[in-house]
């Protein structure tokens, strides 16, 4: 089974803070993406990536940055953490650029105080 | 504007029973319906997914139909258990310029009492 390993399942950082959420396929995807996700509105697409070095904007990727230097680890960069971005982060890793394929990792709580 | 829109918003049944959950999409155009289940604190995780020439696929004792004339899909679970309490997603794809994009529902929570 494709498996897909988020560093941290809960993570508190103070405002303004500088914050790192990793996350690494083990299955030589070339897609993966982050999404976060808030109580009553669903998943929403940050950025995504369909290849190392590449790298595109989803729907909400204000206040967030990506990494992708290695096929198997895609990261969320957060430049300057703000209570707003106190979410539930998931990431995803696929065979496909469409959704069809997904795995998702176990997410990361994080709180920004 | 694509949406999915999932019904009911949560539900409550005993453990035996059955139910239906509803996802009703104007995702244009369509690619594929995909349900996730997604216990508490965790990620989801695929149940089913069902392109537009597919009408029902089982998946143990979940079954999801797909009506692509009047854009509904439904999760039926048949003698509920109480592992089976957890929030379910429908996905629904589109391809538009070469890239797929995907609407999500903001899900049904269903909790299955003893």
């Amino acid at each position: 089974d494709v498996k897909v390993t988020q560093s941290s399942r809960y993570l508190v950082k103070r405002t303004g803070e500088k914050v790192f959420l990793e996350c690494v396929q083990d299955m030589d995807h070339e897609n993966m993406f982050w999404y976060r996700q808030d109580p009553g509105l669903g998943l929403r697409l940050i950025y995504f990536s369909y290849d190392v070095k590449m790298k595109e904007k989803g729907d909400i990727p204000e206040g967030y940055s990506v990494s992708r230097e290695k096929k198997e680890r895609f990261s969320l960069i957060l430049e300057s953490a703000s209570t707003n971005q106190t979410s539930m982060y998931l990431c995803a890793s696929s065979p496909y650029r469409d959704p069809l394929g997904y795995t998702f990792g176990s997410g990361t709580r994080l709180t920004v105080v | 504007k694509n949406q999915v829109e999932q019904s009911p918003q949560s539900l409550i049944i005993l453990e035996g029973k059955n139910c239906t959950l509803q996802c009703n999409y104007t995702v244009s155009p369509f690619s594929n319906l995909r349900w996730y289940k997604q216990d508490t604190g965790r990620g989801p995780v695929s149940l089913t997914i069902m392109t537009f020439s597919e009408n029902t696929k089982s998946n143990g004792r979940y079954t999801a139909t797909l009506d692509a004339d009047t854009k509904q899909s439904s999760l039926h679970i048949t003698a509920s258990q109480l592992s089976d309490s957890a929030s379910y997603i429908c996905v629904v794809s589109a391809l538009s310029g070469g890239s797929y994009i995907p609407t999500f529902g903001r899900g049904t929570s269903l909790i299955v009492h003893p």
